[in-house]
């Protein structure tokens, strides 16, 4: 069965502490992405990764900043937590493109309180 | 700019009856998904729907892309109290999979 982990699912934090959300797949995929969800908003792409060691900026990345040194596990960086920060994050992944029709996996999301 | 939009936004439906959520986009792509998210969990893919007018089902859901009109559909027949959930419609206009959602439809099924 597939799976797609995150290191937390509820996680408080302080304005301008270092935030560290960790997400890990165990079915071999390419591509990792991390989005925001927000009422009213749906789901904001903030980075997306297809290798490891590469990024790409998605809709939202400011504020934000990420990590793939292996291919199964893709971090977000919160530099220094602000406030408006304060949402649910998922993380997804799925194959590389190429034709295939395979859709996005999601973790369970981390909610994410900024105080 | 790439926009995608769901309606109606909410959604109260008698069980039994039949409805249909609208999910229009704003850019050409022939790539749309369909995902379900019940509350205080993650989201659940349904469909893939890859070229003009693709059709699929599942149990009382069906999907279909119109990629001319840059409209896909959700039919709910006979709704049942479990199809209570948020859902979303998603673009990928370049084929890279970097996805557009909408905002979501939250559905509620009334007994």
């Amino acid at each position: 069965d597939v799976k797609v982990t995150q290191s937390s699912r509820y996680l408080v934090k302080r304005t301008g502490e270092k935030v560290f959300l960790e997400c890990v797949q165990d079915m071999d995929h390419e591509n990792m992405f991390w989005y925001r969800q927000d009422p009213g908003l749906g789901l904001r792409l903030i980075y997306f990764s297809y290798d490891v060691k590469m990024k790409e900026k998605g809709d939202i990345p400011e504020g934000y900043s990420v990590s793939r040194e292996k291919k199964e596990r893709f971090s977000l960086i919160l530099e220094s937590a602000s406030t408006n920060q304060t949402s649910m994050y998922l993380c997804a992944s799925s194959h590389l493109g190429s034709g295939r029709s395979d859709t996005q996996y999601f973790g369970p999301g981390t909610r994410l309180t900024v105080l | 700019e790439l926009k995608v939009e769901q309606n109606p936004l909410f959604l109260s439906m008698q069980e039994g009856k039949n409805y249909t959520i609208y999910c229009n986009y704003s850019t050409t792509s022939d790539r749309l998904y369909w995902y379900r998210q019940d509350p205080g969990k993650s989201l659940e893919s349904l469909f893939v729907l890859l070229s003009n007018g693709a059709v699929k089902q599942e149990g009382r859901l069906m999907a279909s892309l119109d990629t001319k009109a840059r409209l896909s559909t959700l039919h709910i027949t006979a709704a049942v109290h479990d199809l209570s959930a948020t859902y979303f419609c998603a673009v990928d206009i370049f084929g890279n999979e970097k996805l557009t959602f909408g905002t979501g439809t939250r559905l509620t099924i009334i007994p």
